[in-house]
């Protein structure tokens, strides 16, 4: 069955501490992994996908296969990262989304 | 003009009631989607059209109906709703690379909030 996990509801840390929100996917065909994003009162954007292998706002994610993972990572955590961010998994082609359930992160000062 | 525009903001309507909701895009965008988010809960896809044609229905119930007049235009008309269909619904747009191996990058509207009394 294809599924998306966030294991985590909320994720807490200081402002400068490196993050990392976790997400592993079960999917049997060949899936596209992005991290969305929703800052307060703002819509729901894309933050990066892993066909393009860019770094957006410090956060780099890597897909590994081999662990069925797509780990979002920071450094350096800042304040205005705090939001809430979905994985989410779309066959190769194919237009259904299926998201995780999020996290919460939140970033203290 | 690069955003999805969903209207209204709010809704609230009785189960007797019918009414629509509307999202908008100019960007060129070939495939649109209808999503349902309940509080705290991710979105959950309901509907996808490419090139103005129904591609997908998540076995949604009769009382959603979906429709693209247009490529700019995609609606929702909703009858004899239940309480629990209350929600945000958002709804999106892509490019439609998808067919010709690509996948493709959903932009959201802002959704509207819809309670059902």
């Amino acid at each position: 069955a294809q599924r998306v996990t966030q294991p985590e509801k909320l994720l807490s840390v200081f402002k400068g501490a490196p993050v990392e929100l976790k997400c592993n996917y079960s999917y049997s065909g060949s899936p596209e992994l992005f991290w969305y994003v929703q800052y307060s009162r703002q819509r729901l954007q894309l933050l990066l996908r892993h066909i393009s292998r860019e770094s957006i706002k410090g956060f780099t994610a890597d897909l590994n296969k081999g662990e069925t993972s797509f780990h979002l990572k920071k450094p350096f955590a800042q304040e205005e990262d705090s939001a809430m961010y979905y994985c989410a998994l779309c066959d190769t082609g194919g237009f259904k989304t299926i998201f995780g359930a999020g996290t919460r992160l939140f970033v203290k000062a | 003009d690069t955003e999805v525009t969903q209207t209204p903001k709010h809704l609230v309507m009785g189960m007797t009631n019918k009414k629509s909701l509307k999202c908008e895009q100019h960007m060129g965008h070939r495939a649109m989607y209808w999503y349902k988010q309940k509080a705290k809960k991710p979105p959950e896809l309901m509907f996808v059209y490419s090139y103005e044609k129904l591609s997908i229905n998540e076995s949604v119930p009769s009382r959603f109906s979906p429709e693209c007049p247009n490529s700019s235009l995609l609606n929702l008309h909703l009858h004899a709703l239940q309480p629990e269909d209350s929600a945000l619904y958002l709804c999106a747009s892509s490019q439609h690379t998808a067919g010709m191996g690509g996948t493709d990058t959903q932009y959201f509207g802002p959704g509207t909030r819809l309670t059902v009394l």
